[in-house]
């Protein structure tokens, strides 16, 4: 069975900083997916950035990039110039055989309660 | 796109009532995932559809919840006889499938905010 695991509970940092939110996952497939969610305060979970366990690249969206460590079997957030509004819980996912696509579970971590100060 | 809708949005019931969520998916998404949060236990998986189909449930408590989904664009979760500590933020999810990257993000609904007193 595959596991998440978040190790932070709450970061702060501050405002225009980077900060990289860490994550760890154990599995022995393969094949899989890791995702980032946001949840704001007001408590829907927002689709941040995924890597594929064969793409040769770490993932980049916009303000997010995914340092992506295979054999260490991490999947750290960075999250870039930070904004008062990334305040917010992110929680590091995975999904297994992400080629097959459609019908993959996710598995969540516990979370980080990310702050960012002025 | 709406993106995935849950209604009702807050729900307050008394312990023995029955309870019924519901979700539309996206459109054109051929998955849909149902998700329970809370503090104690974050956030867990229920049971998934794939092509209206149930293919996992191994996470549903017991046997007080069942899901449904008749067609592809709607599915329910009902809790009968509810409890309270059944209290928690039930999430509905959609995927949108196959796509050429093989990536597989699952689109969430702004969640139902179920209380059982």
């Amino acid at each position: 069975a595959q596991k998440i695991t978040q190790t932070q509970p709450g970061m702060f940092v501050q405002e225009k900083e980077a900060v990289t939110l860490d994550c760890t996952y154990d599995t022995s497939d393969q094949s899989y997916g890791l995702f980032w969610y946001k949840q704001p305060s007001s408590g829907e979970m927002i689709f941040l950035i995924y890597q594929g366990s064969y793409d040769e690249q770490n993932a980049t969206e916009g303000r997010y990039s995914l340092n992506f460590q295979k054999a260490r079997k991490s999947a750290n957030l960075v999250i870039s110039a930070s904004q008062l509004g990334d305040s917010a819980m992110y929680f590091c996912a995975m999904s297994l055989s992400p080629f097959t696509g459609g019908g993959n579970k996710l598995t969540f971590g516990t979370g980080t309660q990310l702050k960012v100060e002025l | 796109d709406a993106g995935v809708i849950q209604s009702p949005r807050h729900e307050v019931t008394e312990m023995g009532q029955e309870v019924t969520l519901r979700c539309k998916p996206i459109s054109g998404h051929n998955s849909l995932f149902w998700y329970r949060q809370t503090m104690m236990r974050g956030l867990e998986l229920l049971i998934y559809f794939n092509n209206n189909v149930p293919i996992d449930d191994s996470g549903m408590p017991e046997d007080r919840f069942s899901a449904k989904m008749p067609n592809a664009s709607f599915s329910t979760l009902k809790i009968q006889p509810s409890e309270p500590r059944d209290s928690a933020v039930y999430f509905c999810a959609s995927n949108p499938g196959t796509s050429g990257r093989g990536r597989n993000e699952q689109y969430f609904g702004p969640g139902t905010r179920l209380t059982v007193t």
